[in-house]
């Protein structure tokens, strides 16, 4: 079955510090893989995507996450956190037929002073 | 591009009440979804539609909520009667599925309370 799993459920880091946010995933063929965040009131943003090709992939207000296969992840990094990073980060998976998308249960990021 | 349009972005009504949410998907999408998100358990998919057709619609809670796509800008998402533990921030969802890739591009959401 096709899952989706976010290990941590909340995170605290100091602004500058770099951050990771691990996203594991289930699913019977090749995955198309999303992270998306979401700010306080507000609805998810698409960060960034993986479809193929380069597995290190780069997105919005730069943040990227690498694809790796073996372990089944595909977790999120920015190598320095700004206050305004502070949100729930989603990770999702889908699709590969169909349209199903599956989400993780999100990460709350806290980013302190 | 306006994105994904919702409305209302607040509501509040008494149990019993019939609540009608609305959603105008980004032009040219062909796939909508409706999603719903509560505290206990994360985002849940309700239903999603595909060139206007439901698809599946495993997700809906029970006979009480009921989704349209009259059209390809407009779809409703209808709660009859409500209840409280309805509760939640709604979404939709739309995207171009092209073969199998596809993006999908959220609204604002609705924020639900029944009281």
């Amino acid at each position: 079955a096709q899952s989706v799993t976010q290990p941590d459920i909340h995170i605290t880091v100091s602004e500058g510090a770099s951050l990771e946010l691990r996203c594991n995933y289930s699913y019977g063929a090749t995955p198309y893989l999303f992270w998306y965040v979401q700010s306080p009131g507000q609805g998810l943003q698409l960060l960034l995507k993986y479809f193929s090709g380069d597995t290190l992939v780069q997105g919005i207000k730069g943040f990227e996450a690498e694809f790796k296969r073996s372990q089944s992840s595909f977790n999120l990094r920015k190598p320095s956190v700004h206050w305004s990073d502070a949100a729930e980060y989603f990770c999702a998976v889908g699709p590969n037929t169909g349209n199903q998308f599956y989400f993780g249960t999100g990460t709350s990021l806290t980013v302190i002073p | 591009d306006a994105g994904v349009i919702q409305s209302p972005r607040h509501e509040v009504t008494e149990m019993g009440q019939e609540v009608t949410l609305r959603c105008k998907p980004i032009s040219g999408h062909n796939s909508l979804f409706w999603y719903r998100q509560t505290m206990m358990r994360g985002l849940e998919l309700l239903i999603y539609f595909n060139n206007n057709v439901p698809i599946d619609d495993s997700g809906m809670p029970e006979d009480r909520f009921s989704a349209k796509m009259p059209n390809a800008s407009f779809s409703t998402l209808k709660i009859q009667p409500s209840e409280p533990r309805d509760s939640a921030v709604y979404f939709c969802a739309s995207s171009l599925m092209q073969g199998a890739r596809e993006t999908q591009y959220f609204g604002p959401g609705t924020r639900l309370l029944v009281l």
